[in-house]
């Protein structure tokens, strides 16, 4: 089945410095790569995803870069702000009919 | 349109009782799926549903977890003879399809097993 790695488990930085977290996956089938945020207390939500097909997407502050040969994709928030701090959770389906396999989280921390 | 819902929010039990947990999914949605965090963990899978398919029930921790989905639509996450270790937060998500839409998810049934 299919395993994701996700690191750092904790993140520090100050408020307007960038954050990166990895995650690596093991199949190479594997074509769908959401990234969720979970603030405390609340659900997690989706805040940006990458198919297969393309090797990088923004969205403002927020980038998601994809590498299939390496098998593994980052998330990437600049000019980070005291709303970030949240724990973030990387994903994977295997493949199309299976299930959504997630990483164990990182939890971001933006000081001002 | 509303969102995924579960029920109830919370849920107290005493060791050894049956609970059943509720799931409403995004109407239309047609993969189903069910999680579990411990306090400050991650998202353990339990079971996913897609469609008429045999559900995926590879996540299940033990024979006391079931869940099955009605119709292709309600599922029902049931724990036998609940234990201290099945305390948690059930998150349930839906989405439209499988392998490529994002998933939705409820605000979870916070269950405490005393």
């Amino acid at each position: 089945g299919e395993n994701v790695e996700q690191h750092p488990s904790t993140l520090s930085v100050q408020e307007g410095d960038s954050a990166v977290i990895k995650c690596t996956y093991s199949d190479s089938a594997s074509n769908y790569f959401p990234w969720y945020k979970q603030e405390l207390g609340k659900r997690p939500q989706l805040i940006i995803d990458i198919r297969s097909n393309v090797g990088e997407k923004k969205d403002q502050r927020i980038a998601v870069t994809l590498n299939k040969t390496a098998k593994h994709f980052s998330l990437h928030i600049t000019e980070t702000q005291p709303e970030d701090s949240a724990v973030y959770f990387c994903a994977s389906f295997e493949q199309a009919g299976t299930a959504l396999i997630f990483g164990k989280g990182t939890t971001l921390s933006v000081s001002s | 349109g509303a969102g995924v819902s579960q029920s109830p929010s919370n849920k107290v039990t005493e060791k050894g009782k049956d609970v059943e947990l509720r799931c409403d999914p995004i109407s239309g949605h047609t993969a189903l799926y069910w999680y579990r965090q411990s306090l400050g963990q991650g998202l353990e899978f339990l079971i996913y549903f897609q469609g008429n398919s045999a559900p995926d029930k590879s996540g299940l921790p033990s024979d006391r977890f079931s869940a099955e989905r009605t119709g292709g639509s309600v599922s029902t996450l049931t724990i036998q003879r609940t234990q201290q270790e099945d305390s948690a937060v059930y998150l349930c998500a839906s989405s439209a399809d499988s392998g490529n839409s994002p998933l939705h998810f409820g605000n979870g049934t916070r269950l405490t097993v005393t």
